[in-house]
């Protein structure tokens, strides 16, 4: 069964420092998403991503993150100066359409900001 | 505001019993209802989606109720590997997700 995959699985980064996050969605998927979930609390959105652009994103969202699709595979989501609470897993999923099919999501990136 | 209500346990069931959740939302022009499964520090695993006409996969069952703005679950027949937190999630008619809380659920040996 095709797959998310997200790395690295663990990243350990000085506060302020940047970090990119990578993921491969499914392959014959067209929507991608950045979720978070901080210990303890449900799982939040951050971005929605299709054709080549964001197409929405949440108000935690803000101007120090970014999310890019480099090639025809990955998609990466970068914060710029990482803060201690962006301390969180991140999941990437995607799906083959908007609404109605459910999304299937990676294993995760633990992010730990020193 | 868009808003997905559970009950978050924990739910400490005897193997082999029956157990229900439940989850309220709300908003009423809500388009699709999933269930997810979340073991601990693991990614969010697609359990079922949630059809109108209520639908069954195994042991597992799901309703929803549009008219209360509910969606529940049953598993029947509850296995040790049963154990998890199951998430009530619902697209709000645009691009992202809604989580609940989530349920904790333990299966007693």
């Amino acid at each position: 069964e095709p797959e998310v995959t997200q790395t690295p699985s663990h990243q350990v980064t000085q506060m302020g420092q940047e970090v990119i996050l990578r993921c491969v969605p499914i392959s014959n998927h067209l929507y991608f998403y950045w979720y978070r979930q901080i210990l303890g609390q449900k799982v939040e959105f951050l971005v929605s991503f299709y054709n080549n652009e964001i197409s929405e994103k949440s108000e935690i969202f803000d101007d120090q993150f970014s999310v890019e699709r480099p090639d025809g595979s990955n998609f990466t989501l970068k914060i710029r100066s990482t803060k201690l609470e962006d301390s969180a897993m991140y999941f990437c999923a995607s799906s083959s359409d908007r609404e109605i099919q459910p999304q299937h999501f990676g294993d995760g990136t633990r992010l730990s900001i020193l | 505001r868009k808003e997905v209500e559970q009950d978050p346990g924990p739910f400490n069931v005897p193997e082999g019993a029956t157990v229900a959740f439940n989850c309220t939302y709300s908003n009423s022009a809500s388009q699709s209802f999933f269930w997810y499964r979340q073991d601990c520090r693991k990614e969010p695993k697609l359990l079922m989606s949630v059809y109108s006409s209520g639908n069954e996969d195994g042991r597992f069952t799901a309703q929803l109720n549009r008219a209360s703005q509910y969606i529940s679950l049953l598993i029947r027949d509850s296995k040790l590997s049963d154990s998890a937190t199951y998430l009530c999630v619902v697209n709000f008619g645009n691009e992202k997700l809604t989580f609940g809380t989530g349920t904790r659920l333990t299966i007693i040996p």
